[in-house]
């Protein structure tokens, strides 16, 4: 089946510093990737939507130049938290859809997370 | 997204089976339910998806009410292991946004 990595698991950074996370598509080409966060005893928050090859589209109250996407090509897409701070501290997921499951039930994938923490 | 709506929290005992409900009043025509699963500290799984009919694969079986208005997911001998937070989702088919998750169910499964 589709798999979606997420690298690192877990990383802790100072505050000020930028933090790259990477999600890639193992065995599917991946034209849409979405990330969430997730801060603890709360659901998931879509915060926006890579698509490759142009430009992310953020939620609303998501800053973008605060969280860069780039998606450069069909298997990777990464977050890059730029100047972090304690409150950027959270669960951030990726997804993906695999145009070859379920086509037309719109099922995604979903990495096993990056635990962010800045002190 | 149409709305759902799912109980906080279910309670149940190891290897006897748990029935997971969910309404969607608002469901419309084309609309796709959806069951993924947080269990702790990991990324969503997907559990098991339907439109009309009932549902079975290996981890579940989804049983959709006629007028499509309710759903329930039903795991037929819980273990430890299916503690996780279970979301009900509608999706539009073929539609290609992100997946809107609500507060899903805390299941808990005692020894």
């Amino acid at each position: 089946g589709a798999v979606v990595s997420q690298h690192p698991s877990w990383v802790i950074c100072k505050s000020g510093t930028s933090v790259k996370i990477e999600c890639r598509s193992l065995d599917f080409q991946a034209t849409t990737m979405f990330w969430y966060r997730q801060f603890p005893k709360q659901s998931l928050m879509l915060m926006a939507t890579s698509n490759e090859g142009s430009k992310a589209t953020y939620e609303q109250g998501v800053e973008k130049d605060k969280f860069l996407i780039n998606h450069a090509s069909l298997t990777l897409s990464t977050l890059t938290v730029t100047s972090a701070h304690p409150e950027d501290s959270s669960f951030y997921i990726c997804s993906a859809r695999s145009s070859t499951s379920f086509s037309g039930a719109n099922v995604l994938t979903f990495g096993a997370g990056s635990r962010l923490t800045v002190l | 997204d149409a709305k759902t709506t799912q109980p906080n929290s279910m309670e149940s005992n190891e290897e006897e089976p748990v029935h997971l409900p969910c309404n969607h009043s608002t469901i419309s025509g084309t609309d796709y339910i959806h069951w993924y699963r947080q269990l702790p500290s990991q990324g969503p799984e997907y559990v098991i998806h339907g439109l009309t009919s009932n549902v079975n694969n290996r981890m579940a079986s989804l049983a959709i009410a006629e007028d499509r208005k309710s759903s329930t997911l039903i795991l037929h001998r819980a273990t430890l292991r299916d503690a996780a937070v279970y979301y009900c989702i509608l999706r539009p088919g073929g539609g290609a946004d992100g997946l809107t998750f609500g507060k899903g169910t805390h299941l808990i499964i005692q020894p």
